[in-house]
């Protein structure tokens, strides 16, 4: 399988624990994005990455939050001190650069709960 | 900002029932939009796209004309089945923005009833 891979696929913790999420994308993809989506609402854009560098961050993606991907490969989504507002699915997705139709592949999501 | 806006759901048809999901967008560049479809207990997909105006991005029946006049692309398709039932999200890239993240629309669930 090819597509883009996200580990754990669900997580429980307790509020205040920190979490991190993995990400591996389509191997031949430099952009990474990450998402986050809440029961009943589409996705929302937290940050993105070219290669190794981190080039926007939404506003969403508050100082407890932090991503990063080393190599240009694998990334990961750490939340500090989580809150139970955290609690949403994490989805990653990769897309091929220098297209301009921006097609994202998605990946299964990691489903986070705080309690 | 950028916004896409989508017709509230649950949407229940029957077996062979045309559909269409309204989809209308705000933005200041020119965007590309998506339509994505989530199965139950799978990831998001993307089902077809449109990069500008009056192209139409179809795949497994499924259509979707981007009308710049109107800022609309509407998903529609003639003939539903059970396996049609999912949950669909419009989406738009500003290829003039930030970096082409996606901004999605609330999404619609699709109930087809044999």
């Amino acid at each position: 399988d090819t597509g883009v891979s996200q580990d754990p696929r669900h997580k429980i913790t307790k509020r205040g624990q920190n979490v991190t999420f993995r990400c591996d994308p389509i191997s031949e993809h430099n952009r990474l994005y990450w998402y986050r989506q809440t029961l009943g609402q589409g996705p929302e854009f937290l940050t993105y990455f070219q290669n190794e560098a981190q080039l926007e961050k939404s506003r969403l993606l508050s100082d407890r939050f932090s991503a990063e991907r080393p190599k240009g490969s694998f990334s990961t989504l750490e939340i500090q001190r989580t809150e139970q507002g955290d609690s949403a699915m994490y989805l990653c997705a990769s897309s091929p650069s220098g297209r301009g139709t921006y097609e994202q592949y998605f990946g299964p999501g990691t489903r986070l709960t705080v309690t | 900002g950028d916004s896409v806006t989508q017709m509230e759901g649950p949407v229940t048809l029957s077996e062979e029932a045309f559909l269409t999901i309204n989809c209308t967008y705000t933005a200041t560049g020119y965007p590309s939009l998506f339509w994505y479809v989530q199965y139950p207990g799978e990831g998001l997909q993307l089902l077809l796209k449109a990069t500008k105006a009056d192209d139409k991005g179809s795949n497994k029946g499924f259509e979707a004309t981007y009308r710049k006049e109107t800022t609309s692309f509407h998903l529609e398709k003639g003939s539903v089945q059970v396996s049609d039932s999912a949950v669909y999200f419009c989406a738009l890239s500003d290829y003039g923005g930030s970096q082409g993240n996606l901004i999605f629309g609330k999404g619609t669930k699709l109930s087809v009833k044999p």
